[in-house]
């Protein structure tokens, strides 16, 4: 089945440390993204690629980061800057850019 | 710049009945117009997309929308509300140019009662 995953579903982590959220897709998708929601504010982007080994802060890359070494593969790093890291993350992609995006289950993330 | 608009952060309507969900948009340039359905705790999926063309656009689930431009608005309507379709709903737009970013508002939740 094509699709993408994201693992875990739900994720508990102590504060202070850094935690990885997996994204894969077997879409043969050019572009992916990381999106943050919070109750209340819709959806925002973090970080988003284009293509394989490059990628681009969206509107909330800070306490974030990413790697791109794989097509398949976009995972974000929740880092001990981030200050309020609890929220559920989605991990999109797309054909390329300014195409459909198709987005994955989620992961939500607890920081205790 | 683009930013979503959407009226209503919760929804109520009986089933049977009309759900109308507001989206108002604005964008410096012709925009794609989404919009998206989340259930609990899973993902996006998409309900329908406006991006050229015919300006009634229809999606899955018996969903549909229309693009008005002269009011900047792409209002999510459906004729009979059905018990499956209590989500959260999202507008999200884009446009051609630079980078895919597409700019969400900030949901509606929609309740379904008997």
């Amino acid at each position: 089945d094509g699709g993408i995953t994201q693992s875990p579903k739900y994720l508990f982590r102590k504060e202070g440390q850094n935690v990885t959220l997996s994204c894969e897709q077997n879409l043969n998708h050019d572009a992916m993204y990381w999106y943050r929601q919070d109750p209340g504010q819709g959806l925002r982007l973090i970080y988003y690629s284009q293509i394989v080994n490059d990628f681009q802060k969206g509107d909330i890359a800070e306490g974030y980061s990413v790697s791109r070494e794989k097509k398949e593969s976009f995972p974000l790093t929740v880092t001990s800057a981030q200050k309020n890291p609890t929220a559920f993350y989605l991990c999109a992609s797309s054909i390329e850019l300014n195409t459909k995006q198709f987005f994955g289950p989620g992961t939500r993330l607890t920081v205790l | 710049a683009q930013s979503v608009t959407q009226l209503g952060s919760h929804v109520s309507v009986s089933e049977g009945a009309l759900v109308l969900l507001r989206c108002n948009y604005s964008s410096s340039v012709p925009p794609y117009l989404f919009w998206y359905v989340q259930y609990p705790n899973q993902g996006l999926q998409l309900l329908l997309k406006y991006t050229t063309g015919a300006t009634l656009v229809k999606g899955i689930n018996g969903f549909e929308a229309e693009f008005k431009k002269s009011e900047t608005s792409f209002h999510l309507t459906k004729p009979s509300a059905h018990m499956s379709d209590a989500a959260e709903y999202f507008c999200a737009v884009s446009h051609t140019g630079t980078a895919s970013k597409l700019t969400f508002g900030t949901g509606t939740r929609l309740q379904v009662t008997l």
